[in-house]
């Protein structure tokens, strides 16, 4: 199985800072990698595939990057809505594997 | 608008069995694979089948396999999940996502809490 490692697991922020998160996997998926958002108590959001592709209607202040095992996700001003936890995710292989996830809190 | 609602939830004794149903709407349901995601209370998002659009293929997560059994009715757009054998550590919400044909989980249901207790 392929193991995906998020880092950090946790990160305080400002409103209006740039922030990153890196998600690594353990051999190499291509662009296979997706992200995700997900606020406390609801459903899970998709905001990129093909480790770089934002779905329709995503700010264009989320950007993501990378190619084989390492990935980042940014995001270039956050704002208070993007409080929340991020998940990366392969889609190279079954099993589908998600990182462990990456809080984002307000400083 | 896409819609995807989940239901068949509840409480369940260990060893016991649960059916979980997601009707789809807003998309042509049969040219799309469809999954169940799980979230254990204060966890991850962990992955538990996928379903092909014809559901000719079927995969499931090591977690559960031979317990639980993914299924579609394309005639009714609804996707269904049997879980058997049911286990302390399988307590979670179960959403139920659409897998577009280049976007894995495009859209999401809002869950169904299964809780697995005596």
């Amino acid at each position: 199985d392929i193991q995906m490692t998020q880092s950090p697991s946790s990160l305080s922020a400002s409103v209006g800072d740039r922030v990153t998160i890196t998600c690594r996997a353990s051999q190499a998926i291509s662009h296979y990698l997706a992200w995700f958002q997900q606020k406390p108590g609801k459903a899970p959001k998709s905001l990129i595939y093909a480790a770089s592709t934002l779905l329709s209607g995503v700010p264009s202040k989320f950007s993501g990057s990378g190619f084989g095992t390492d990935f980042t996700l940014t995001i270039s001003s956050l704002q208070s809505e993007d409080f929340a936890t991020y998940y990366c995710q392969q889609y190279y292989s079954h099993p589908r594997t998600f990182g462990q996830g990456t809080k984002v809190e307000i400083k | 608008e896409v819609h995807l609602l989940e239901s068949g939830g509840g409480l369940v004794q260990p060893g016991g069995s649960l059916r979980l149903s997601c009707a789809a709407s807003g998309f042509t349901f049969n040219k799309y694979a469809m999954s169940w995601v799980r979230q254990a209370p204060g966890k991850g998002l962990e992955w538990v089948s996928t379903i092909s659009d014809s559901g000719g293929s079927t995969y499931y997560a090591d977690s559960v396999k031979g317990r639980f059994t993914i299924s579609r009715d394309n005639s009714k757009n609804t996707v269904s999940m049997q879980m058997n054998s049911l286990r302390a550590e399988d307590t979670a919400v179960y959403y139920c996502a659409k897998n577009d044909l280049v976007i894995p989980f495009d859209y999401w249901g809002q869950g169904t809490l299964v809780t697995v207790s005596s």
